[in-house]
């Protein structure tokens, strides 16, 4: 596609429950990034994925969240059992190979945990 | 660790230049990046400096001193649509990992 594409765009979930977000990156792009992003915070890093090398999840704040990227495709961000400090704007960004290259942002997940 | 500051907040008046800081420690350096984010909006892209120096790119400008571990962004001729919050984000790392600072929120008054 043209942009970074994420799905759903806006999703309402009660504590506990499980949570699927998915982003297609721009058709080529090999790096691929989430992070999250709390209401009037910055954005917080959470995984990595660069082309077929290990993913670093260095910024996974718990065991609740895992990713999963096939390839240079689509990359889904599970939460598991959510709770309410959850609550936030998950953004995906994907760019073209390594170091130098312009990171394109979706326009984001916004999760609510109630 | 890994650290990149920015003040929190600042203020301008429309058509004024004003300066927003960013330094940062972080283990390797790969380039500097600097985002504007609307509110409610996802961050767009503004600048890139990988050497030191200036990048002048129309009102916005961006400077990086690599020795120093220091950046600014310099607008110009202010207008109120640049009241948005400006990301510093420093490529580090390995893997090239993008790690953004908490941003700068611009308030700009006629």
């Amino acid at each position: 596609g043209a942009g970074v594409s994420q799905s759903p765009s806006n999703k309402v979930t009660e504590k506990g429950k499980d949570v699927e977000l998915r982003c297609d990156p721009i058709s080529g792009h090999t790096a691929l990034y989430w992070y999250r992003q709390r209401l009037g915070q910055g954005l917080e890093f959470l995984i990595y994925f660069q082309g077929n090398s290990a993913p670093d999840k260095s910024g996974l704040p718990s065991d609740r969240f895992s990713a999963e990227r096939t390839g240079e495709s689509v990359s889904t961000l599970t939460i598991q059992r959510t709770q309410q400090e959850d609550s936030a704007v998950y953004l995906c960004a994907s760019a073209p190979g390594r170091a130098g290259n312009t990171i394109y942002f979706g326009e984001g997940s916004w999760l609510t945990v109630v | 660790g890994q650290n990149i500051d920015q003040p929190t907040e600042m203020t301008a008046t429309e058509g004024a230049i004003v300066q927003i800081n960013c330094t940062y420690q972080t283990s390797g350096f790969n380039g500097l990046f600097w985002y504007q984010q609307h509110a409610g909006e996802a961050p767009t892209f503004l600048s890139y400096n990988v050497l030191d120096g200036l990048e002048e790119k129309g009102r916005f400008s961006s400077f990086l001193s690599r020795s120093k571990g220091y950046s600014y962004l310099l607008l110009k001729e202010l207008q109120m649509k640049d009241s948005a919050s400006y990301l510093c984000a420093v490529f580090s790392g390995g893997y090239n990992k993008l790690i953004f600072g908490a941003g700068t929120r611009l308030a700009v008054h006629p």
